[in-house]
């Protein structure tokens, strides 16, 4: 069974610090693995897709990395903003038996303090 | 091509009625799945479903839910004699049908409250 785990739970950054949030799954037969952005109250937000063929995905100042054979991701926020705060989910598609559902950690939630 | 979009956004109903929320997917989207997500909690796979079929239901309480995703129209998540604990915000999602590796998108969610 697919389970996937977010460190660290939460995160308090002055802003303008470079940051890394971490995922790790425990099936590395994925199809894909994503992340999203959740303001409070609101929907998610798709930040970055990386499929289980690629190393990394670029998207302004996000970067996130995909070590499949280890079962992790990293999401890296260059230069963070106060805009930024919010809770980060890592979500993965596949792993054996799956039927292509999404499976989602809990999630780190950030803060940037100004 | 706009989002995908939930209504009601915000729903309210006593305990023992029933609980209807729609989701309509990305235009040339034929896969929806719905999660639930509990106060201070993670997003929880409730179902995966395919135009008139159901693929995965394996995370869907064994009673007094149900789904349907019919040939025209939205998806239907149908929560009947509702309970307190139903008291949650239910996300869809939606993707392409070309396959799992395609990128997910969910709507803004529909905030249901039991009283």
């Amino acid at each position: 069974k697919q389970e996937v785990t977010q460190i660290p739970a939460a995160l308090s950054v002055p802003e303008g610090e470079n940051l890394v949030l971490n995922c790790s799954f425990t099936d590395s037969a994925i199809y894909n693995l994503q992340w999203f952005r959740q303001d409070p109250g609101k929907g998610l937000t798709s930040l970055l897709l990386i499929q289980s063929s690629q190393r990394e995905q670029t998207s302004g100042r996000l970067n996130a990395s995909l070590d499949k054979s280890s079962g992790r991701s990293t999401l890296y926020i260059a230069a963070s903003q106060p805009g930024d705060s919010a809770t980060y989910l890592c979500a993965v598609r596949g792993g054996s038996g799956n039927t292509g559902k999404l499976i989602f950690g809990q999630g780190t939630t950030l803060q940037v303090k100004p | 091509n706009a989002g995908v979009m939930q209504n009601p956004r915000h729903l309210v109903r006593r305990r023992g009625q029933e609980a209807r929320l729609r989701c309509s997917p990305m235009k040339g989207h034929s896969h929806v799945y719905w999660y639930r997500q509990l106060p201070e909690e993670g997003l929880k796979f409730m179902v995966y479903l395919q135009k008139e079929n159901i693929i995965d239901e394996s995370g869907m309480p064994k009673e007094r839910f149900s789904a349907e995703f019919p040939k025209e129209g939205p998806s239907i998540l149908r929560i009947q004699q509702v309970v307190r604990g139903d008291s949650a915000a239910y996300f869809c999602a939606s993707s392409p049908p070309e396959g799992w590796g395609t990128e997910a998108f969910f709507g803004q969610g529909t905030r249901l409250t039991v009283v």
